[in-house]
């Protein structure tokens, strides 16, 4: 089974500062995914990594897929509270079954 | 076009009664997954199925659960004899081909079982 691990799983921070949140395995994974979950709502899909190496920017966001295919990052610059949720890191496992990590549940505070 | 529907949003049930849960996925989308959430956790895969078939069952506990995707309408998440460690968050998916990093799942907002 390739397991997700998510780091840190809590973080709090005040509004303007920047953040990183890691998404690391043992295995390769063919693609990852990123999704941010509010609450009382199903995770929404903010980005897909496929190459090793890969960087994709989504407004603040910026989403890296580390050149071995096995980890990933998610890199937010001037938090808002806006960003407030929690964030999923998401990979294929075998062809047909996506596995999520655990999440980091993001507080950014006014 | 409406997104993936899930309904109720919100069951209680008692132990040993019977929960069903269903998903609509959005139009067009043949391939459907179901996902469990506990608090402060991530999604853990539970059956993933095409229209009348079974495709992968591998994260369903082998008693009490079962679950559905007739030809026609919403496929069913169905618990039997319901024990409090049922309560969660059921999330449904749905895709209109089989999961890959170009026909990524859209999810329903779930239906938050709580057993009493």
């Amino acid at each position: 089974t390739q397991l997700l691990e998510q780091s840190p799983q809590f973080l709090s921070i005040q509004e303007g500062e920047n953040l990183t949140v890691y998404c690391n395995s043992s295995s390769v994974f063919s693609s990852l995914q990123w999704y941010r979950q509010e609450p009382g709502e199903g995770p929404v899909l903010l980005v897909t990594v496929v190459t090793g190496g890969e960087v994709k920017k989504l407004k603040r966001l910026t989403f890296q897929f580390g050149d071995a295919r096995k980890d990933s990052s998610l890199h937010i610059t001037a938090a808002q509270p806006g960003d407030t949720g929690l964030y999923l890191c998401a990979g294929l496992q075998g062809a047909q079954k996506l596995v999520f990590g655990q999440g980091t549940r993001l507080t950014i505070n006014p | 076009n409406a997104g993936v529907m899930q309904n109720p949003r919100h069951l209680v049930r008692r132990r040993g009664q019977e929960a069903r849960l269903r998903c609509s996925p959005m139009k067009g989308h043949s391939h459907v997954y179901w996902y469990r959430q506990l608090p402060e956790e991530g999604l853990k895969f539970m059956v993933y199925l095409q229209k009348e078939n079974i495709i992968d069952e591998s994260g369903m506990p082998k008693e009490r659960f079962s679950a559905e995707f007739p030809k026609e309408g919403p496929s069913i998440l169905r618990i039997q004899q319901v024990v409090r460690g049922d309560s969660a968050a059921y999330f449904c998916a749905s895709s209109p081909l089989r999961a890959s990093y170009n026909s990524p799942l859209h999810f329903g907002n779930g239906t938050r079982l709580t057993v009493t």
